[in-house]
């Protein structure tokens, strides 16, 4: 299995500032998805992260929101805009692996916005 | 888009019980994964099982595709296996739907 950094892996913002996560992998790898989970709550996908191209988003994401890099196969970055409190959840990114149709995770980044 | 619906919520466990966890999905899947969540937040994978059964240790693990659910069998239970237990499926690939989760407590 691939070995996924999330960096940072806890942060406190001010409302109205933005975050951007990173998630570096050991290897290259074709899918890289970010997803978040709400305290309490199950966990919910943002978007697919395409390499070369404009991330793909699930509905009731969106891009100025959540604006997301794949600059090359072994790195993403997920950018939380304009923060409010409703955006304190946990943030984890997510990698296919390379022989069958499992996904890994990263660590997570648990944000709280005051 | 796929349901997936996770039983019990929520159990209390003494050490040493032995537990089991559904999960049903409303759809044909290719990929079924079980997660445990620990108390930092970070998922750990359990089983990658879309079909059949598998074992790891006290764990072990059932997917029934053609009646669409999957069974987690947690025996003699420790403190350590407290926290949330995941479900996920994906009609395609990696992309996946995540029940609500299992939140498992064993007291000593």
């Amino acid at each position: 299995s691939a070995v996924i950094s999330q960096k940072p892996s806890r942060d406190i913002c001010q409302r109205g500032t933005s975050l951007t996560i990173q998630c570096q992998v050991d290897s290259q790898v074709t899918m890289m998805f970010w997803y978040r989970q709400q305290p309490g709550q199950s966990l919910t996908l943002i978007a697919t992260a395409n390499q070369g191209s404009e991330a793909t988003y699930e509905s009731g994401f969106v891009i100025d929101k959540f604006p997301i890099s794949r600059p090359n196969l072994t790195f993403s970055t997920l950018t939380v805009s304009n923060m409010s409190p409703e955006d304190s959840s946990i943030y984890l990114c997510s990698v296919g692996s390379r022989s069958n149709t499992e996904a890994f995770f990263g660590q997570g980044t648990r944000l709280t916005v005051v | 888009g796929i349901q997936v619906e996770q039983s019990p919520p929520d159990l209390i466990l003494q050490e040493g019980a032995n537990s089991t966890l559904r999960c049903n999905f409303s759809d044909s899947v290719n990929n079924l994964q079980w997660f445990h969540q620990n108390p930092w937040g970070q998922l750990i994978n359990l089983f990658y099982i879309p079909s059949g059964t598998k074992q790891n240790g006290r764990l072990s693990a059932t997917t029934v595709a053609t009646e669409r659910y999957s069974l987690l069998y947690i025996s003699s239970s420790q403190t350590t296996d407290s926290g949330v237990y995941f479900c996920a499926v994906a009609p395609g690939s990696y992309q996946l739907t995540f029940g609500k989760g299992t939140k498992l407590s064993v007291i000593p």
